[in-house]
């Protein structure tokens, strides 16, 4: 079973706090996204990456994809309230048909 | 681009009746959606794939007969909850492909069923 190990899967810090969120797996990803979700919404697509060892910058939010394709990060820099919500990884596994496996999520609350 | 809607939204149904919900790609068109099942604070469980002008694959545990599929556009995919039951109760969510053979996907707002 090709799994992605999402972690931490609870985060509660204070605004201006750093943070990063872990996503592996044993298996290589032809790409990773990562999505934002509030509740009661769908999933908002933040980053697809691509590359092994891609990084790429979005605002206070850092993306980053491991050279062997099997992990990756999302480091978010001075977490401000509005960063609350549940961040999800998924990708597709190779020869998976382009179906997404996701993550089991991070639930942020960053408080004021 | 990639606007992906879903309705109802909302939708509260009598036990054993059935219920349609409407995923629609509005900009682009999507050969292939995704039906997704999430319970609260967890994660989204993929339930099955549809494909424009063909049937739809379901993931293990599934229930084909249950959870019907149909994808009769390449704007517009439908899963009917047949004969539904209090723990059919959950957020369900489509997403659909852009074309051009990258995996990302692009999801709609949900539908919150519950089943009384």
């Amino acid at each position: 079973t090709q799994l992605l190990e999402q972690s931490p899967q609870f985060l509660s810090i204070q605004e201006g706090e750093n943070l990063t969120v872990y996503c592996n797996s044993s298996s290589v990803f032809s790409s990773l996204q990562w999505y934002r979700q509030e509740p009661g919404e769908g999933p908002v697509l933040l980053v697809t990456v691509v590359t092994g060892g891609e990084v790429k910058k979005l605002k206070r939010l850092t993306f980053q994809f491991g050279d062997a394709r099997k992990d990756s990060s999302l480091h978010i820099t001075a977490a401000q309230p509005g960063d609350t919500g549940l961040y999800l990884c998924a990708g597709p596994p190779y020869n998976q048909g382009g179906k997404l496996i996701f993550g089991q999520g991070t639930e942020l609350s960053v408080k004021p | 681009g990639a606007v992906v809607s879903q309705h109802p939204s909302r939708v509260i149904c009598k036990s054993g009746t059935s219920v349609k919900i409407e995923c629609r790609s509005l900009d682009f068109q999507a050969t292939t959606m995704f039906w997704y099942r999430q319970f609260p604070k967890q994660s989204l469980m993929l339930m099955a794939t549809s494909n424009e002008g063909s049937k739809a694959t379901y993931e293990q545990g599934v229930e084909k007969d249950k959870f019907l599929i149909n994808h009769a556009s390449l704007t517009l995919s439908t899963l009917t909850v047949t004969s539904a039951h209090p723990e059919d109760s959950s957020f369900y969510i489509c997403s659909a492909k852009t074309p051009g053979g990258t995996d990302t996907q692009y999801f709609g707002p949900g539908t919150r069923l519950t089943v009384l």
